[in-house]
């Protein structure tokens, strides 16, 4: 199985920060990588797709880099609706497998 | 809009077998080439894969689980099931059905059930 890592498991940010987080491969996954955002008690949402693809819908803010073992998600202006769990995920494989989650949380 | 919708018991026995069901709405199960999954989250805890079948009837199972599990799908009720047998505390998650949407570098969980929570407890 492909392990998913990701880092920082947790972040305090302020509204209107740059926020980074980065997710490596435990094999190179080209561009098969997602990245979800999940509230709590609620269904994850893909924002980006194929490591760089912005989902319809998903505000220009979020951006993913990367590919191989390699990727960022970034976020360039925290806004208050962006508090949430993000989780990446590896396509590439079966079985497709999940980051361990970076919650991000209000400074 | 599509629409995907769990259902089963909330409650399941250790060593029984739990059953859930998707039921989708706004689509159809087998137009497309679509692939429908399921996956689980702990309490606490990260997602996880646990199957998929495809559109045309292939099936893919995570090997941690693969021996307990089963995934078919029923097209003239426009649904696909689950059946994990020999349950333990272990398989207490919120279980979510899911649709993929495949594209050239993959694919990804695009729409996804509101999830149902199953607890295995005696």
């Amino acid at each position: 199985d492909i392990q998913m890592t990701q880092s920082p498991s947790s972040l305090s940010a302020s509204i209107g920060d740059r926020v980074i987080i980065t997710c490596r491969a435990s094999q190179s996954i080209s561009s098969c990588l997602n990245w979800y955002q999940q509230k709590p008690g609620k269904v994850p949402k893909v924002v980006i797709y194929s490591a760089s693809s912005l989902q319809s819908g998903i505000p220009s803010r979020f951006s993913g880099s990367g590919s191989g073992t390699d990727f960022t998600l970034t976020i360039s202006s925290l806004q208050p609706e962006d508090f949430a769990t993000y989780s990446c995920q590896q396509s590439c494989s079966v079985p497709h497998t999940f980051g361990q989650g970076t919650k991000l949380e209000i400074k | 809009q599509l629409q995907l919708q769990e259902s089963g018991p909330g409650l399941v026995k250790p060593s029984e077998t739990l059953s859930l069901t998707c039921t989708i709405s706004g689509g159809s199960i087998n137009s497309g080439s679509y692939f429908w999954a399921w996956l689980r989250q702990p309490p606490g805890m990260g997602l996880e894969w646990v199957a998929t079948i495809s559109y045309t009837g292939i099936t893919y199972y995570n090997p941690s689980l693969e021996s307990r599990l089963t995934i078919s799908a029923d097209t003239s009720q426009n649904q696909f099931s689950l059946r994990l047998s020999s349950v333990t505390a272990a398989d207490t998650a919120v279980y979510f059905c899911a649709r993929l949407t495949t594209h050239g570098s993959g694919s990804h969980y695009h729409y996804w059930g509101q999830g149902t929570l199953v607890t295995v407890s005696s």
